[in-house]
């Protein structure tokens, strides 16, 4: 079944204790991203990936890291977490970016995590 | 820069009854798509369509229409007979198609409760 994984979907942490959340997908596609969701703002883009090695930033990367050393994968680090961290966070991947038809964002189920 | 703006912040409706969640968006690329993406109670993003600037064509599927006016900026989504089930958050993007492109931008989504 092609899908996007993210594990944890659930994550209470403390202040400045480093975590990871990984983003997996099987669609052997290009491009993969990072959004928050927060009440009243919508979604926003945290970082982006358009290729093995190749990342940008999105409207808000503050506080966070991400690496793709592997095409499918796509972590997300918070080196010092914060409670303004707080948030629902989606990986979302996509093929043929801006080339064609195929570039709808597939996204996974979330992250909820809370920072205290 | 891109905007979309789904003024509807809320809506409620009676089950059976029609809806229609408005989306206006903005941008100065000539080529684009637009989504519509459904948020339900679970939390999971699933997407519902895509649509390319040059098909103005109505779209239909099931119970769901989508209404696409280039001269307006406007990506209507209507429900018709509507179901418990369709209670969500609905959220209407953008993304420029040309080559490189990358950023898809969300409106802060419209989140519609059918009462049985």
């Amino acid at each position: 079944e092609a899908q996007v994984t993210q594990n944890p979907r659930y994550l209470i942490t403390v202040t400045g204790k480093k975590l990871t959340v990984t983003c997996s997908q099987n669609m052997n596609h290009e491009y993969m991203s990072w959004y928050r969701q927060d009440p009243g703002l919508g979604l926003r883009q945290i970082y982006y990936s358009m290729n093995v090695e190749v990342t940008d930033k999105g409207d808000v990367p503050e506080g966070y890291k991400v690496s793709r050393k592997e095409k499918r994968n796509f972590p997300l680090i918070l080196e010092s977490p914060s409670p303004n961290q707080t948030s629902l966070y989606f990986c979302a991947s996509s093929s043929h970016i801006g080339t064609g038809e195929s570039d709808t964002q597939y996204f996974g189920p979330g992250t909820r995590l809370t920072v205290l | 820069a891109q905007k979309v703006t789904q003024a509807q912040t809320e809506i409620s409706v009676v089950e059976k009854e029609d809806v229609t969640l408005d989306c206006v968006y903005e941008t100065r690329d000539t080529t684009y798509y637009l989504f519509w993406y459904k948020q339900p109670p679970s939390g999971e993003l699933v997407f519902l369509i895509r649509r390319n600037s040059f098909d103005e064509q109505n779209e239909i599927s099931g119970r769901y229409s989508w209404n696409f006016q280039k001269s307006t900026s406007s990506f209507n989504f209507t429900i018709t007979a509507s179901q418990v089930v369709d209670s969500a958050v609905y959220f209407c993007a953008l993304k420029y198609s040309g080559a490189g492109s990358y950023q898809l931008t969300f409106g802060k989504g419209t989140k519609l409760s059918v009462i049985p």
